[in-house]
């Protein structure tokens, strides 16, 4: 099956810091990948979506300048959380999309920003 | 953002019992994917249903796209306790973005 690698699993930060999350398709090409937030106890919010070699779509409310998306090859998006704070703290989630419509999902980056 | 409706929120039942979930939009999609997530973990793809009115089975698992493309339904049948988790459906349109819209999650907890 379709193999999505996501680094690291958890990162500890300073606050005012930034912190590069990098989301690998392993076994195939990703036209598509997203990028989503989760909060304990609650659903995926998805916060953009990034082609290869275009700008992200970031969904309202995400700020773009914040939350820097590249999508620099069909295998690697990463998401840089800029100036890192405490309510930034959360488990990010990316997944990414071959040519059938399934979207297969890394496993995620416990973020906490002390 | 957006996010689909699902129920129930919760479940507890015990070991041998089938359980229904149950997704709903006031959107048409095109895709219904069907996943689950356990702590500290990303969701795995269970099932994936293309077409309305397609009936789907992974094992245990049986997945339904509902004939309006507004909703969804996931069964398990004789569930056991690794079957304890948090489902999630998502629905996604074939066009644009390609962009998925998760349900607000099942939790299932299976008594031994």
């Amino acid at each position: 099956g379709a193999v999505v690698s996501q680094h690291p699993s958890r990162v500890i930060c300073k606050s005012g810091t930034s912190v590069k999350i990098e989301c690998r398709s392993l076994d195939f090409q990703a036209t598509t990948m997203f990028w989503y937030r989760q909060f304990p106890k609650q659903s995926l919010m998805l916060m953009a979506t990034s082609n290869e070699g275009s700008k992200a779509t970031y969904e309202q409310g995400v700020e773009k300048d914040k939350f820097l998306i590249n999508h620099a090859s069909l295998t690697l998006s990463t998401l840089t959380v800029t100036s890192a704070h405490p309510e930034d703290s959360s488990f990010y989630i990316c997944s990414a999309r071959g040519v059938r419509s399934e979207a297969f999902f890394g496993q995620g980056t416990r973020l906490t920003v002390v | 953002g957006q996010q689909l409706n699902q129920s129930p929120q919760s479940m507890f039942i015990q070991e041998g019992e089938d359980v229904s979930m149950n997704c709903t939009s006031s959107s048409i999609f095109n895709t219904w994917l069907w996943y689950k997530q356990e702590p500290g973990e990303g969701p795995v793809l269970l099932i994936a249903l293309y077409k309305a009115g397609e009936l789907t089975s992974n094992g245990r698992l049986t997945a339904q796209f509902g004939i309006t493309r507004k909703d969804s339904f996931l069964n398990i049948s004789a569930s056991i306790p690794s079957d304890v988790g948090i489902y999630f459906c998502a629905g996604s349109v074939t066009s644009g973005t390609y962009k998925y819209i998760f349900g607000t999650g099942t939790r299932l907890k299976v008594l031994a």
